[in-house]
């Protein structure tokens, strides 16, 4: 079975360009969320939705950031503009939403604005 | 809220040996569930291992176990024989209901031959 996919692997641009990160969660899971991973900040939830609709956003760090999810096999994480301080490894993950049930991530987006 | 606590920011083992990751967890959750991940130097997370706040077991996944002690707030991960590509970042969390995962902030790892 195919896991998170997520693209794409790697993005360079500089600062003040829109970026758009992708994902396609595991089929059949109806919880997507996006991850940005930093060295000082660590791992750090930015959003999640459940069947599409956005539960909880209160991760996105200022309105540069936005995210849809447009239907069940796709999202979209976009910053616009994009700062030096975006540089980090967006993850996306997927999960059944059980409390038993691990969520699987993607291998990431490693971003670099300059 | 729910928190996660990795005390050990870097571990050293010797290959063969088992090594001790710690991890305690602070919920006032009844049912939640209890994760560690690895993310070696590539870069991905890679789910291990998982134990419920139920089971009366500690969960076993090959050379990855669990020590689960729910009086003391503890998911210590056991490798156990350990390899060369053992050597990562390991990651406890905690997920209770449907909540996201919680995550601590991880212990590296190094296994030396």
């Amino acid at each position: 079975d195919a896991g998170v996919i997520q693209s794409p692997r790697h993005e360079v641009t500089e600062m003040g360009q829109e970026v758009t990160l992708r994902c396609k969660p595991i089929s059949g899971h109806d919880y997507l969320f996006w991850y940005r991973q930093t060295m000082m900040r660590g791992l750090e939830l930015l959003i999640y939705f459940n069947n599409n609709v956005p539960i909880d956003d209160s991760g996105m760090p200022e309105d540069r950031f936005s995210a849809k999810m447009p239907n069940a096999s796709f999202s979209t994480l976009k910053i616009q503009p994009s700062e030096p301080r975006d540089s980090a490894v967006y993850f996306c993950a997927s999960s059944s939403g059980t409390s038993n049930q691990p969520q699987h991530f993607g291998d990431g987006t490693r971003l670099s604005i300059l | 809220a729910q928190k996660i606590t990795q005390t050990q920011p870097g571990m050293f083992v010797q290959e063969k040996e088992a090594v001790t990751l710690d991890c305690t967890y602070d919920t006032s959750d009844p049912s939640y569930g209890l994760f560690w991940y690895k993310q070696p130097s590539s870069g991905e997370m890679i789910f291990l291992i998982y134990q419920g706040s139920y089971d009366q077991q500690n969960a076993t996944e090959g050379r990855y176990s669990l020590n689960f002690q729910k009086a003391r707030k503890s998911a210590n991960l056991v490798i156990s024989a350990s390899q060369l590509g053992d050597s990562a970042m390991y990651f406890c969390a905690i997920l209770p209901g449907n909540t996201p995962l919680v995550f601590g902030k991880g212990t590296r790892l190094s296994v030396i031959a």
